[in-house]
């Protein structure tokens, strides 16, 4: 099983406050690495597929970014609003078809 | 709205029972997942299929028994259970197996009493 973490493991922002999270993993063996936003009682929705060392995706006020050689990807959320409350969760996939998701960020945005 | 749809979004049964999870797609995907996830933890692949194909199986206990009768549907038969099986049970699509960016439903919560 390989080992993919996610830091923090919870946080409490104020609404209008920029966040960021970390997920780390495996540093050989990469072949994409996924964001995902699972809100309470609904599905696991993608924000980012990423695949390239230096790799930087927005969508919105949500941004991410990617180092293949150090193994991390840093999730940034620019003017936090209480909808981006949110477990957010990344998944490594290597080059041999293993995927595994990390342990996940839990956002709280309070308004 | 989720283009995967599970059903029953709620399930409580007894250890002795036979039960079925269903999974529905139509987005043309041809990579299909059943995944467990309990409380706090990420979710845990359980089975993948490729093509109609079973291609991965994770260990899971023969309680567990999938099936794929064709490219838009995917069971997941139940029996035997026991009460540490109780958890949400999510079925995704991808476009490829493994490396797709993944569609998830909206899961299917189990009680085993």
């Amino acid at each position: 099983i390989l080992n993919v973490e996610q830091s923090p493991q919870s946080l409490h922002v104020q609404e209008g406050d920029s966040t960021n999270f970390t997920c780390s993993f495996p540093s050989s063996n990469f072949y994409a690495l996924h964001w995902y936003r699972w809100e309470t009682a609904k599905s696991p929705e993608a924000l980012f597929v990423m695949t390239l060392n230096g790799d930087e995706k927005k969508k919105g006020r949500i941004s991410a970014t990617l180092n293949t050689k150090e193994g991390y990807s840093y999730l940034y959320i620019k003017g936090s609003q209480p909808e981006d409350s949110a477990t957010y969760l990344c998944a490594f996939v290597s080059t041999g078809n293993q995927f595994y998701f990390g342990t996940g960020t839990s956002l709280t945005v309070i308004p | 709205d989720t283009e995967v749809t599970q059903t029953p979004k709620h399930l409580v049964m007894g250890m002795t029972n036979k039960k079925s999870l269903k999974c529905e797609q139509h987005m043309g995907h041809r990579a299909m997942y059943w995944y467990k996830q309990k409380a706090k933890k990420p979710p845990e692949l359980m089975f993948v299929y490729s093509y109609e194909k079973l291609s991965i199986n994770e260990s899971v206990p023969s309680r567990f028994s999938p099936e794929c009768p064709n490219s838009s549907l995917l069971n997941l038969h139940l029996h035997a259970l026991q009460p540490e099986d109780s958890a949400l049970y999510l079925c995704a699509s991808s476009q490829e197996a493994i490396t797709g960016e993944l569609f998830f439903g909206e899961g299917s919560r189990l009680t085993v009493l």
